[in-house]
């Protein structure tokens, strides 16, 4: 079955401290991945998504920026924290063969102070 | 006006009502149609997955899709406390990679 591992799971960081936050997708290959965030009380805002190795579209022009360097492999960063890049971060993926079933990883809980 | 446009809630109701849960949407394109869970602090829990328009029965949930009204439902039969989390809806269609979410609505199950 396809898991979707996500660590840290909750991370506090101080203003203008570097971020990496992993994502990592078991049981299948060549997945569309993606990176959401999600406000205390407010909806999943779309950060990124990739379609391959390489490939990566952004939705957000802020200062974070994402990577894949391996098939199953997601990286989130920022070279300098902000407060408002505190929330929840959610990775995601889809089911082998159903291109638009899509689901989340257990996410990472972003406390920047 | 919002994409998808979902109640916030709280909605509360007693252990084994009948519970629905709605979105509407503005985007007549979009094809494919999702339920999720999150219970708090947990990621989104995929519950059910439709295409296109019709009604889908998995357990004590079905999915409802009435792309005429642009409009989405999840009712939730013999409701359990265990229930009681925020439901979010969201939508794609086909070609494209942005999903649309609905912000979500809250619900809780009183025993």
């Amino acid at each position: 079955s396809q898991t979707i591992h996500q660590w840290p799971a909750t991370l506090v960081q101080p203003v203008g401290s570097p971020l990496s936050l992993e994502c990592t997708v078991e049981g299948t290959s060549n997945p569309n991945l993606y990176w959401y965030r999600q406000a205390a009380g407010r909806g999943l805002q779309l950060l990124f998504y990739s379609v391959g190795i390489g490939q990566i579209s952004s939705e957000v022009p802020q200062n974070l920026s994402a990577s894949r360097p391996q098939d199953r492999q997601f990286i989130l960063s920022s070279k300098k924290l902000l407060l408002s890049d505190s929330g929840f971060y959610l990775c995601a993926s889809h089911r082998a063969g159903s291109k638009y079933e899509q689901y989340f990883g257990p996410g990472t809980r972003l406390t920047v102070t | 006006q919002k994409e998808v446009e979902q109640d916030p809630g709280p909605l509360s109701v007693p252990e084994g009502a009948i519970v629905s849960l709605n979105c509407t949407y503005s985007n007549s394109a979009f094809q494919y149609f999702m339920w999720y869970r999150q219970y708090s602090r947990k990621g989104p829990e995929l519950l059910m997955y439709t295409y296109s328009s019709g009604n889908k029965e998995d357990g004590r949930f079905t999915a409802q899709v009435d792309k005429s009204s642009k409009y989405i439902s999840l009712f939730i039969r013999d409701s359990q406390p265990s229930d009681s989390a925020t439901y979010l809806c969201a939508m794609v269609n086909s070609g494209t990679y942005k999903y649309i979410f609905g912000t979500g609505t809250r619900l809780k199950v009183l025993a």
